[in-house]
C-alpha cells in the first residue's frame, strides 16, 4: 500500500518535553514537508527537505527541529522551545524539484496537544 | 512576499446552487496553481492543477492573470462536495504557498 503514514494519530506532551513525530513515505519521493494546520491560518510549513541529508527552515521553524537520514523518513521533534505546540501536523511529499509540477501527497496528520 | 488570499473562511450554499470559491494571487510571472480539497476524515489530496484545464467532480478554474485570480466553480453543488478547500501556488523554489482555506457547506 503505497502512500505517507504519519504516527501517532494522537499525542500527548507536557509541557517541557521534546516530542517526535513520525513520517514515512514509499512513493520514492525526494521532498518532504512538514506543515502545521491551524484554523483560519491554512497550512504553514515548518522544514522541507529536498533531497536526503538537506534540509531548510520554512516560516516557523523556531521550537522544531528535523532530520533526512534516509530518503523515506522525515521525522520531527517538537521541542520546549516551541511556545505554542497544540497543533494539527500535516506531513507531505512530493517528486521534487526540476519536475513540471509539484503535486503534495499528505498523511493523515498528528494532532499534538501539550497538557 | 508571494501571497495566495482565500477571502472566505466558509461558504454555506444550498444542493443543487452554483459554488464559486474565490483565490487570489500576487503577481509574480506564470504561476502554477492548484486547488487541494480535504474531506471530512481524509487526508488533503490534489483537487486540480491549471496547467491541466480538466474537471474534476464537476468543478473547473480558471487562471485569470489580469484579475490574479483562480476562482474554483461548480454549477451545481452537491452534499458530498462539503469539505475544505485550499488553493496553493508554487513558488520559485518549487515550494508550495498555502491560502488560509475555505470551508465549503451544501446545505440540503
Amino acid at each position: 500500500d503505497g502512500g505517507i503514514t504519519q504516527s501517532p494519530k494522537y499525542l500527548f506532551r507536557k509541557e517541557g518535553q521534546n516530542v517526535t513525530l513520525s513520517c514515512e513515505q514509499n512513493l520514492n519521493h525526494d521532498a518532504m514537508y512538514w506543515y502545521r494546520q491551524d484554523p483560519g491560518q491554512g497550512l504553514r510549513l515548518i522544514y522541507y527537505s529536498q533531497i536526503v541529508n538537506d534540509f531548510q527552515k520554512g516560516d516557523i521553524a523556531e521550537g522544531y527541529s528535523v532530520s533526512r537520514e534516509k530518503k523515506e523518513s522525515f521525522p520531527l521533534t517538537v521541542t520546549s522551545a516551541q511556545k505554542n505546540p497544540t497543533a494539527f501536523y500535516l506531513c507531505a511529499s512530493s517528486i521534487g524539484p526540476g519536475t513540471d509540477y509539484t503535486e503534495a501527497f499528505f498523511g493523515q496528520g498528528t494532532r499534538l496537544t501539550v497538557v | 512576499a508571494q501571497r495566495v488570499t482565500q477571502p472566505e473562511k466558509l461558504l454555506s450554499v444550498f444542493k443543487g446552487a452554483p459554488v464559486e470559491l474565490k483565490c487570489n494571487y500576487s503577481y509574480s510571472g506564470s504561476p502554477e496553481l492548484f486547488w487541494y480539497v480535504q474531506y471530512s476524515r481524509q487526508r488533503l489530496q490534489l483537487l486540480l492543477r491549471h496547467i491541466s484545464r480538466e474537471s474534476i467532480k464537476g468543478f473547473t478554474a480558471d487562471l485569470n492573470k489580469g484579475e490574479t485570480s483562480f476562482h474554483l466553480k461548480k454549477p451545481f453543488a452537491q452534499e458530498e462536495d462539503s469539505a475544505m478547500y485550499y488553493c496553493a501556488r508554487e513558488d520559485s523554489n518549487y515550494q508550495l504557498i498555502w491560502g488560509a482555506g475555505t470551508k465549503l457547506i451544501i446545505k440540503p
